[in-house]
């Protein structure tokens, strides 16, 4: 079947930092990917639409600033996480779609001290 | 707005119990819907899916029928293991410009104990 890959898969970084982690479909392109955060114990919560060679459509409340989104190629979309602080530390996964069917990547690990 | 809502946990049962976990959905139209599982640590893994009402899903000895009527979509195994231990989060998609966007429920964490 289809494969998501994230890279990388734990990240410990120093506040004011930024953090870039990718995704990558591994055997199929993808026009769309989706980027999602979830805290512990705590179900997904979408951050944002990335199109392929368009801008990032961001959900209520994401600051698009902050998360910079980039969609170069059909089989790669990048989040930035720019000037990283402890709240955002969180597990973030992404997506994409293959036809109908939505697979997801294996998640990214975000600590910031 | 679409959303799902599942029971809340944490489930704890013995091995080669019956397991029940509740799934009901909104929706505008006919999503499509799905049970992923989540181990420690780990990403999303899709369990099983049904595209359309009365459609059954299978994986792994685990079932959901999507039930238009009572837009509900129950998780349901006949006999569970130690290594089901995981969350389970139901969800639907839906389809906007571009692609499919999947709203998840809360999630349901399930224990067994051997």
């Amino acid at each position: 079947g289809a494969v998501v890959s994230q890279h990388p898969s734990r990240v410990i970084c120093k506040s004011g930092t930024s953090v870039k982690i990718e995704c990558r479909s591994l055997d199929f392109q993808a026009t769309t990917m989706f980027w999602y955060r979830q805290f512990p114990k705590q179900s997904l919560m979408l951050m944002a639409t990335s199109n392929e060679g368009s801008k990032a459509t961001y959900e209520q409340g994401v600051e698009k600033d902050k998360f910079l989104i980039n969609h170069a190629s059909l089989t790669l979309s990048t989040l930035t996480v720019t000037s990283a602080h402890p709240e955002d530390s969180s597990f973030y996964i992404c997506s994409a779609n293959s036809g109908e069917t939505q697979y997801f990547g294996p998640g990214t690990r975000l600590l910031v001290l | 707005g679409n959303s799902v809502t599942q029971m809340e946990g944490p489930v704890t049962l013995s091995e080669e119990a019956f397991l029940t976990i509740n799934c009901t959905y909104t929706a505008t139209g006919y999503p499509s819907l799905f049970w992923y599982v989540q181990y420690p640590g780990e990403g999303l893994q899709l369990l099983l899916k049904a595209t359309k009402a009365d459609d059954k899903g299978s994986n792994k000895g685990f079932e959901a029928t999507y039930r238009k009527e009572t837009t509900s979509f129950h998780l349901e195994k006949g006999s569970v293991q130690v290594s089901d231990s995981a969350v389970y989060f139901c969800a639907l998609s839906d389809r906007n410009t571009g692609g499919f966007k999947t709203i998840f429920g809360a999630g349901t964490r399930l224990f067994v104990k051997a």
